[in-house]
């Protein structure tokens, strides 16, 4: 069955400082993992979308990761700001499976001063 | 643009009432998709829909009905609805039914009395 885990389940960090959330995944045949934020109430919205090649992308202060040896992806956040308070999503599409996706459970992320 | 639009943002509704929810998105895209996600859970699949065709149904109920009028639009018809039924509803759009990136509108809290 697929999989896909993420830790920590939630998380408090000082608004200025770095963390890195991880998600373990199952998913066979693999084929893209995407990292997704979502807002309280609102709709998730892409970060980052990495393919099997793919070790690193960026965008802005989020960096993603992919080991697709291990299955592991971790997304590490840089000099937090406030408003990166949500839950953050790890999203892993199969080859083959026409548009279904399996979603981890997130990570609730909580900034604080 | 490049936003999927959503309306309502919030509904109120009785088990005996029937309403719709609308889901809009002019990026040209031609798959669209509603998900239910409930309160601290991940997004749940309930139908796709590809080149205005409804392409996968994740056994939901009939009560659910969903449309598409045109590539365009997507609705979702609501009738005879039970409390538990009560979530967030996103919609989402691609470019095709494979690979590409979702992207996914505010969602439309329901609340079923």
């Amino acid at each position: 069955k697929n999989q896909v885990e993420q830790s920590p389940q939630s998380l408090i960090i000082l608004e200025g400082k770095n963390c890195t959330l991880q998600c373990n995944y199952t998913v066979s045949p693999f084929s893209n993992l995407r990292w997704y934020k979502q807002d309280t109430g609102r709709g998730p919205v892409s970060l980052t979308i990495m393919t099997f090649s793919e070790n690193t992308k960026s965008n802005g202060r989020y960096t993603a990761t992919l080991d697709a040896d291990t299955k592991q992806s971790s997304l590490h956040i840089t000099a937090s700001q406030l408003s990166d308070s949500a839950s953050y999503i790890c999203v892993v599409s199969a080859t083959g499976t026409a548009s279904k996706l399996t979603f981890g459970t997130g990570t609730r992320l909580q900034v604080t001063l | 643009d490049t936003e999927v639009t959503q309306t309502p943002k919030h509904l109120v509704m009785g088990m005996t009432n029937k309403k719709s929810l609308k889901c809009e998105q002019h990026m040209g895209h031609r798959a669209m998709y509603w998900y239910k996600q409930k309160a601290k859970k991940p997004p749940e699949l309930m139908f796709v829909y590809s080149y205005e065709k409804l392409s996968i149904n994740e056994s939901v109920p009939s009560r659910f009905s969903p449309e598409c009028p045109n590539s365009s639009l997507l609705n979702l018809h609501l009738h005879a609805l039970q409390p538990e039924d009560s979530a967030l509803y996103l919609c989402a759009s691609s470019q095709g039914i494979l690979l590409e990136k979702l992207f996914f509108g505010s969602g439309t809290q329901l609340s079923v009395l």
